[in-house]
C-alpha cells in the first residue's frame, strides 16, 4: 500500500532546544522525500528534502536524515523558534515533480 | 517573482452543485498539480498537469476534472459535490522535468453544506 506516517502527532519543545519530528514511508519505491512546514491558513511551505542516494541533507537550521533499512525519515530544527510553530509534513514520491504522497503531519509547539 | 496564486480564497456550495477552482503557477513553472487536504490530515494527491494533459493522477472519482490553459494557468472542476468534499484544495507548480521541487498555493477552503 501507499502510506507515509508519523511518528507523533504533536511536539511541544523550549524555544533554544532542537526539535525532532519522525516519519516512516512504507513504499520502498519511493526515491525522493520532502518535508513541508504549513502555517495555520497557509499552504504548505517548502523546507527541505533528501533522494534516496542521499541519508542526511542540511539546510538553514534543519537537517533530514534518511534511513532507508528501516524506512523512516526524519526532520531535526536547531534552536527551535516561536516563529517555528506549524504543521509538519513529510511526504514521498517517485521523483520531485511527480505525485507525492503525504503522512498525517506533525504539530509543532514551540514555548517562550 | 510571484507566487503560486489560488481564487477564491473561500467557497460555500450545496450538494449536488458544481464548483471551479482556478489556480495560476509560480512564475516560470509549466505544471501545476491539485491536492486535496481534509481537516487535520494530510494533502491528498488528485491530478497533475502538464502541456496541457494530464499527466498522472490519483485515487479520486471521475467527478473531478482538470484543465490547463496555454499559459500555464489551471482549473479545477467538482460536479455533483458531496458533503465529503468539503476541504482545502491545494494547487502545486513546479517544472515539467519531474526533477524540480512543488510549490503549494495558499489553497482553497471549499465547504459543501
Amino acid at each position: 500500500g501507499e502510506s507515509v506516517g508519523l511518528h507523533l502527532p504533536t511536539l511541544s519543545v523550549q524555544e533554544g532546544d532542537n526539535s525532532i519530528i519522525n516519519c516512516a514511508y512504507s513504499n520502498s519505491a519511493s526515491d525522493y522525500f520532502i518535508w513541508y512546514k504549513q502555517e495555520s491558513g497557509k499552504g504548505p511551505q517548502f523546507i527541505i528534502d533528501i533522494r534516496s542516494n542521499m541519508d542526511k541533507r542540511q539546510g538553514q537550521r534543519v537537517t533530514v536524515l534518511l534511513n532507508k533499512t528501516v524506512k523512516h525519515l526524519s526532520l531535526q530544527i536547531a534552536a527551535t523558534q516561536p516563529g517555528d510553530s506549524a504543521v509538519y509534513f513529510c511526504a514521498e514520491g517517485r521523483n520531485q515533480g511527480g505525485k507525492l504522497i503525504f503522512g498525517q503531519g506533525t504539530e509543532l509547539s514551540v514555548k517562550p | 517573482d510571484a507566487g503560486v496564486t489560488q481564487s477564491p480564497t473561500h467557497l460555500i456550495k450545496t450538494r449536488g452543485q458544481q464548483v471551479t477552482l482556478r489556480c495560476s503557477p509560480k512564475s516560470g513553472h509549466d505544471t501545476v498539480s491539485w491536492y486535496q487536504q481534509a481537516l487535520g490530515q494530510g494533502p491528498q494527491f488528485i491530478f497533475q498537469y502538464y502541456e496541457e494533459e494530464e499527466r498522472q493522477r490519483g485515487n479520486f472519482p471521475d467527478r473531478f476534472s482538470g484543465h490547463q490553459f496555454p499559459n500555464y494557468s489551471s482549473e479545477l472542476n467538482v460536479n455533483a459535490l458531496l458533503l465529503g468534499d468539503s476541504a482545502l484544495y491545494l494547487c502545486a507548480s513546479s517544472l515539467g522535468s519531474l526533477q524540480e521541487t512543488q510549490y503549494f498555493g495558499p489553497g482553497t477552503r471549499l465547504l459543501v453544506l
